[in-house]
């Protein structure tokens, strides 16, 4: 696609609920990154890919977080027993390769939590 | 650990008036690369500028420049000619040589007044 595409762009789950969140990278882009945005605040890194495995995951704050790229293209951020200090803006960015300095970012997903 | 800082909430400048935002960071790094990014209600994050550590020659892209202050670690962000299309939160961000993720700011969100 043109851009970095993110669905749902919104999404309402119940406390304890199963959420995924998908990214489509930009086309060829090998590198790909999660970042959790909190109202707020900056944008914090929650995970880099680099094609089908996680080169860095250290940001994932516990495990009821987890993400999968199986096919080196679109990713898949999964969240276990959502909490409602999960809800904020899940941020998605691609690059062309971790060399890259220039990172292209979707247009989030808001995950409010209930 | 990298830290970056934006010391300014807000800020808000007249349409076609001059406007700096301040950002330092922190970092035991030589080699990095220092960003500036934009991000409107849409919530996507646009890249605005970017500055090379190794580069003395501050970065210009059009209307905006930067003021990158290596020793003082100090890398300030120019709007000039403020357009009402300008208006959006600011992101400084840090990012090292040798890694992929994004070390973000808290933002500044810039008011353009007609």
């Amino acid at each position: 696609g043109a851009g970095v595409s993110q669905t749902p762009s919104n999404k309402v789950t119940e406390k304890g609920k199963y959420v995924e969140l998908r990214c489509d990278p930009i086309s060829g882009h090998t590198a790909l990154y999660w970042y959790r945005q909190s109202l707020g605040q900056g944008p914090e890194f929650l995970i880099y890919f680099q094609g089908t495995g996680a080169a860095d995951d250290s940001g994932l704050p516990n495990d009821r977080f987890f993400a999968v790229r199986p096919e080196g293209s679109v990713s898949t951020l999964k969240i276990q027993r959502t909490e409602r200090g999960d809800s904020a803006v899940y941020l998605c960015a691609s690059s062309i390769d971790s060399y890259n300095t220039e990172a292209f970012f979707g247009q989030g997903t808001r995950l409010t939590v209930v | 650990a990298q830290t970056v800082t934006q010391s300014q909430p807000e800020m808000s400048v007249q349409e076609a008036e001059t406007v700096t935002l301040s950002c330092t960071y922190d970092t035991s790094e030589s080699d990095y690369y220092l960003f500036w990014y934009k991000q409107p209600p849409s919530r996507q994050m646009i890249l605005v500028i970017r500055q090379e550590a190794y580069k003395q020659q501050n970065a210009t892209e059009n209307r905006f420049s930067v003021n990158f202050q290596k020793a003082a670690k100090s890398f300030s962000l120019k709007i000039s000619d403020s357009q009402l299309g300008d208006a959006a939160m600011y992101f400084c961000a840090y990012r090292r040589n040798s890694g992929s993720r994004l070390t973000f700011g808290e933002g500044t969100q810039l008011t353009v007044n007609p």
